[in-house]
């Protein structure tokens, strides 16, 4: 069964350092998401990718996130200087088109410290 | 803007018992999509069911179904018949028919006594 990889499942890096979260979605998909989850809270929405730009964005995603679909089959996620309050885990989803069900990625955990 | 609420932050239910999950939501559109997602210890998200608010019928997936109260904005999760496996975390989520992204509630954790 088709599944959304993510890479790494955990990642440690030092407070200001950027960071890469890959994701490779189903490969039929269009819509790609990224959530994020800190320890013990409830899941927010990041970021949704449609036709190569992002759709919507949450207040969360600032300046200091983007993403990007390099090559028609990963889809990133950057932080470019890491915060301490960045530490959460980052999902990846996607799914075929709005009205069908999103797939999750198994997340990579963020450790910033 | 719309909101999930789970007023259930734990619940707990015997092997072979039946337990209902509960889930309101606001939102003053018509059209949209609810969900309910299980995240065991693994912590990957997994689509256990959604609904179509156009559709009256309540949906149904093996031992899994749910009651949609439109109205009175009610999505509940019953499950039948629980097995040790079904303990998780389980969201409830909302999506307008207009946009992308899914808005979680807080998460009921579910622990299944043998």
């Amino acid at each position: 069964e088709p599944e959304v990889t993510q890479t790494p499942s955990h990642q440690v890096t030092q407070m200001g350092q950027e960071v890469i979260l890959r994701c490779v979605p189903i490969s039929n998909h269009l819509y790609f998401y990224w959530y994020r989850q800190i320890l013990g809270q409830k899941v927010e929405f990041l970021v949704s990718f449609y036709n190569n730009e992002i759709s919507e964005k949450s207040e969360i995603f600032d300046d200091q996130f983007s993403v990007e679909r390099p090559d028609g089959s990963n889809f990133t996620l950057k932080i470019r200087s890491t915060k301490l309050e960045d530490s959460a885990m980052y999902f990846c989803a996607s799914n075929e088109d709005r009205n069908t069900e999103a797939f999750f990625g198994q997340g990579t955990r963020l450790t910033v410290v | 803007a719309q909101t999930v609420t789970q007023s259930q932050p734990e619940m707990s239910v015997q092997e072979a018992e039946t337990v209902t999950l509960s889930c309101t939501y606001d939102t003053s559109e018509s059209d949209y999509y609810l969900f309910w997602y299980k995240q065991p210890p693994s912590r990957q998200m997994i689509l256990v069911i959604r609904q179509e608010a156009y559709k009256q019928q309540n949906a149904t997936e093996n031992r899994f179904s749910v009651n949609f109260q439109k109205a009175a904005k009610s999505f509940s999760l019953k499950i039948s018949d629980s097995q040790l496996g079904d303990a998780a975390m389980y969201f409830c989520a909302y999506r307008s028919a207009t946009a992308d992204k899914l808005i979680f509630g807080t998460g009921t954790r579910l622990q299944v006594f043998p």
